[in-house]
């Protein structure tokens, strides 16, 4: 069964302040690994990751995956209130987009 | 990006009766949408999916006389909660692919009193 376990649950943090936040996962047949911000209830595409070792990049968010140890990050730098939301994670297996399993979440707060 | 939108966002019902929820891709074609359901301090888990011309395919431990989907056109799915009971208060939302992405909906908060 695939299991994608996010930490850590929840992080308060100061405005200007840098976060990571982790994602390991355990999938059957890897396809990809998909980040998403997800405030007042409708998750929003933030990343989508197939290969290891690459970064990408928007603005002030960041992510990497490696294949191999089997975790991904999603960094924010110079965090924003308008960057406090629950950050989801989740897998993708070659079963398609029927087979995205989602973590639980990273409740993330910034505070002026 | 993508728009799905999904309707209503918040129901509040009596137990027993049935609600219609209605996902919508607004500027594209969705053959096929998903189904999720989120109780609280769990993960989204999914439900159901929901194939445009043909039946829907449900996950394990779903009841699909329960939980009634139509997709009866490429921008429209709809999800009936039939006979609601109070276990059955959650958030549903869907989701749609398009261009490898998956795009969701704002979901459903259900409350069965």
């Amino acid at each position: 069964e695939d299991k994608v376990v996010q930490s850590p649950l929840s992080l308060v943090v100061h405005e200007g302040d840098t976060v990571t936040l982790n994602c390991s996962y355990e999938v059957t047949n890897f396809r990809s690994l998909l980040w998403y911000k997800q405030e007042k209830k409708a998750p929003t595409f933030l990343f989508m990751l197939t290969s290891s070792g690459i970064e990408k990049k928007s603005g002030r968010l960041s992510s990497i995956l490696d294949k191999k140890e089997l975790f991904s990050i999603l960094n924010i730098t110079a965090t924003q209130t308008g960057d406090s939301a629950v950050y989801l994670c989740a897998v993708e297996d070659s079963g398609g987009y029927q087979k995205v399993t989602f973590g639980i979440g990273t409740k993330l707060q910034v505070i002026p | 990006g993508a728009v799905v939108s999904q309707h209503p966002s918040r129901v509040i019902c009596k137990s027993g009766t049935s609600v219609k929820i209605e996902c919508r891709s607004l500027d594209f074609q969705a053959t096929t949408m998903f189904w999720y359901r989120q109780f609280p301090k769990q993960s989204l888990m999914l439900m159901a999916t929901s194939n445009e011309g043909s039946k829907a395919t449900y996950e394990q431990g779903v009841e699909k006389d329960k939980f009634l989907i139509n997709h009866a056109s490429l921008t429209l799915s709809t999800l009936t909660v039939t006979s609601a009971h109070p276990e059955d208060s959650s958030f549903y939302i869907c989701s749609a692919p398009h261009d490898e992405k998956l795009f969701f909906g704002s979901g459903t908060q259900l409350s069965v009193l």
